[in-house]
């Protein structure tokens, strides 16, 4: 099973709101990746948690927050956000982040900010 | 810093070969990923290379050559199904660094 799912798929949200992204594998994976994709794009990296523990933030607007409950979960929170983050979110996962690492990617939340 | 870079677009007939060539210069060095994405989809993985040479995986094939920051991937037998963007990505501890994709356009 090389399966990583994301919920919601879709998710339309005011400026004011706040909700979470969810991310979950059970491939026995301890790295994780948030990544957000706009349109014609490639996938920039949010943040990655290697063994729960946040280890790169790639200096991402405080409006998102990751949280690790686990080792086969990945949230983000979202708050305040911007019509400019209105993007495709995707969750990765790999087998411990080390030398020779195959990403695997779910699906994606696909995020419209109003 | 990093540097992907990879032909914006490129068409091919079905049933045909197309290679897709991709530069590198990273800080660091771990591997070179090559992605599928059709669009609206997420990326799945197709192959890497962590040493010099060819890897081959079906109808897919990728090289990787780390003294010239080069590698290509090598569809054969294309098919429609084939019609999507192609990411390049170098991996460097935990992160990629990804091109800006290739469109393949594949016409019958």
């Amino acid at each position: 099973d090389t399966e990583v799912t994301q919920t919601p798929k879709h998710l339309v949200m005011g400026m004011t709101n706040k909700k979470s992204l969810k991310c979950e594998q059970h491939m026995g994976h301890r790295a994780m990746y948030w990544y957000k994709q706009k349109a014609k794009k490639p996938p920039e990296l949010m943040f990655v948690y290697s063994y729960e523990k946040l280890s790169i933030n790639e200096s991402v607007p405080s409006r998102f927050s990751p949280e690790c409950p686990n080792s086969s979960l990945l949230n983000l929170h979202l708050h305040a956000l911007q019509p400019e983050d209105s993007a495709l979110y995707l969750c990765a996962s790999s087998q411990d982040g080390g030398r020779q690492e195959t990403q695997y990617f779910g699906p994606g939340t696909r995020l419209l900010v109003l | 810093g990093q540097n992907i870079d990879q032909p914006t677009e490129m068409t091919a007939t079905e049933g045909a070969i197309v290679q897709i060539n991709c530069t590198y210069q990273t800080s660091g060095f771990n591997g070179l990923f090559w992605y599928q994405q059709h669009a609206g989809e997420a990326p799945t993985f197709l192959s890497y290379n962590v040493l010099d040479g060819l890897e081959e995986k079906g109808r897919f094939s990728s090289f990787l050559s780390r003294s010239k920051g080069y590698s290509y991937l090598l569809l054969k037998e294309l098919q429609m199904k084939d019609s999507a963007s192609y990411l390049c990505a170098a991996y460097n501890f935990n992160k990629f660094y990804f091109g800006s994709g290739t469109k393949l356009n594949v016409k019958p």
